[in-house]
């Protein structure tokens, strides 16, 4: 079975854009959590979705967002960059909503210059 | 807020020893304590987890020891190898409203097991 599939790996923008992460859950798992990874912040969660409706949502601005789709497909957006965003996103997927066990995707790493 | 707190924030053990690494945190409100691997430039990987009602679980050479009157837990690694280098993570599941799958995850320990 195929793990969970984050999608650009890698990306550079520059401040005042914005940007649009994928993630595919492995098949079958219908919750999608977004996390943010920095070295100073560490790992911190975004928000989680299910059924294409956001559950749960952490302490971030309101330039972050997300959805999902019917087929379990995520998106998250950051509209205006700041520099301070520049960091791994991490998407986990589960089988279901309070699911034991999150599987991890590799991440995207973006860069704001 | 909830809170998970990690110690060390890294660690050097010799092949074959203990690696210990330990968690705490601040309210009673979490029901679920996974442990998590992460080799650079990968995802966070699930080690072995554990809930409340429980005191130890062991899978292979990782034992979770769960205090829960001390609101603390620690991973231990037995026979450490150097394949066993990486960051790990701590984490807790806060039992709010309805199911969750959002974590709140301790700072990370670097592991770094010497030949």
């Amino acid at each position: 079975k195929a793990g969970v599939t984050q999608t650009p790996r890698y990306l550079i923008k520059t401040r005042g854009q914005q940007v649009t992460l994928s993630c595919s859950p492995i098949s079958g798992h219908r919750s999608v959590s977004w996390y943010q990874q920095t070295p100073g912040q560490g790992l911190q969660f975004l928000f989680e979705y299910f059924s294409e409706t956001q559950r749960n949502k952490g302490n971030f601005p309101g330039r972050f967002s997300g959805r999902q789709f019917s087929n379990s497909r995520s998106e998250m957006n950051v509209s205006t960059l700041e520099l301070g965003d520049s960091a791994l996103y991490l998407c986990a997927s589960s089988l279901d909503r309070g699911s034991h066990e999150q599987y991890f995707g590799p991440g995207t790493r973006l860069t704001v210059t | 807020q909830q809170q998970v707190k990690q110690s060390p924030q890294s660690l050097i053990v010799q092949k074959g020893g203990i690696s210990i690494i330990n968690c705490a945190y601040e309210n009673t409100a979490f029901d679920y304590f996974p442990w998590y691997q992460q080799f650079p430039g990968k995802g966070p990987a699930l080690l072995i987890a554990i809930r409340p009602d429980v005191s130890e679980k062991k899978e292979g050479r990782f034992t979770i020891s769960f205090n829960k009157s001390a609101k603390q837990f620690s991973l231990h690694i037995m026979d450490s190898q150097p394949g066993d280098s990486a960051t790990y993570f701590c984490a807790a599941r806060p039992r709010e409203g309805g199911a969750t799958n959002k974590l709140i995850f301790g700072t990370g320990t670097l592991l770094a097991v010497q030949p």
